[in-house]
């Protein structure tokens, strides 16, 4: 089977930066996705990590240890609109998508 | 261009009553998924469609959830007999199949909610 596991909530300051950790159990590893999702919206992606290392996209950055099982989402220059849920997926052997439970980020002024 | 629809966006049944759900993916994404979410939690694998065949319904929870896509674009979730437990919203998503990774794009989801 598989399992994530990520806190449930973070707080963090306008204008900082925030990490949000990923740990996972699976039989057989394909990748790590990660997901935003402001209440009452749609999941949209932000980052995918097929290999170890750091994915780099604008503001969010994902980094992946797979011998670690262990990866990480970090939001720099963080703003009020960066508010919402995000959650670490594994990826399956048919594309489909095994999500966490999320964390939800609050920033704050 | 248009992302991915689903219709209705909300859905209230009585229970023991039959529901359809429909997704219609993006233009020319031939993987189609079907998830659920629960408050609180992150979405559940449902199904997968590869063009017209379901690729792997594992996590269809029991006999009453069905799934189809008969032309390979549109498809439609159907629960019978639905339960209470079955109140959720219901998230399609559409993606491309090329490339080792590809990015799944998700509908506004519909919300069932049964009586």
């Amino acid at each position: 089977g598989q399992s994530l596991e990520q806190p449930s909530e973070v707080t963090a300051v306008e204008g900082a930066i925030v990490q949000i950790n990923c740990t996972y159990q699976t039989s057989g590893f394909y990748g790590l996705s990660w997901y935003q999702q402001h209440d009452g919206g749609a999941p949209t992606f932000l980052s995918y990590n097929g290999l170890d290392g750091l994915e780099e996209t604008g503001r969010f950055s994902s980094f992946l240890s797979r011998s670690d099982s262990y990866g990480y989402l970090l939001l720099q220059e963080l703003q009020m609109k960066d508010s919402a849920s995000y959650f670490c997926a594994l990826k399956g052997g048919a594309n489909n998508l095994f999500f966490g439970t999320g964390t939800r980020l609050t920033v704050i002024p | 261009g248009a992302g991915v629809s689903q219709t209705p966006s909300n859905k209230v049944t009585e229970k023991g009553k039959y529901v359809e759900l429909r997704c219609d993916p993006i233009s020319g994404h031939t993987a189609l998924y079907w998830y659920r979410q629960s408050l609180g939690q992150g979405p559940e694998f449902l199904i997968y469609f590869q063009g017209t065949g379901a690729a792997d319904d594992s996590g269809l929870p029991n006999d009453r959830f069905f799934a189809v896509r008969p032309e390979g674009s549109v498809s439609t979730l159907k629960i019978q007999r639905t339960e209470r437990g079955d109140s959720a919203v219901y998230l399609c998503a559409s993606s491309f199949t090329s490339g080792s990774y590809n990015e799944q794009f998700f509908g506004p989801g519909t919300r069932l909610t049964v009586l």
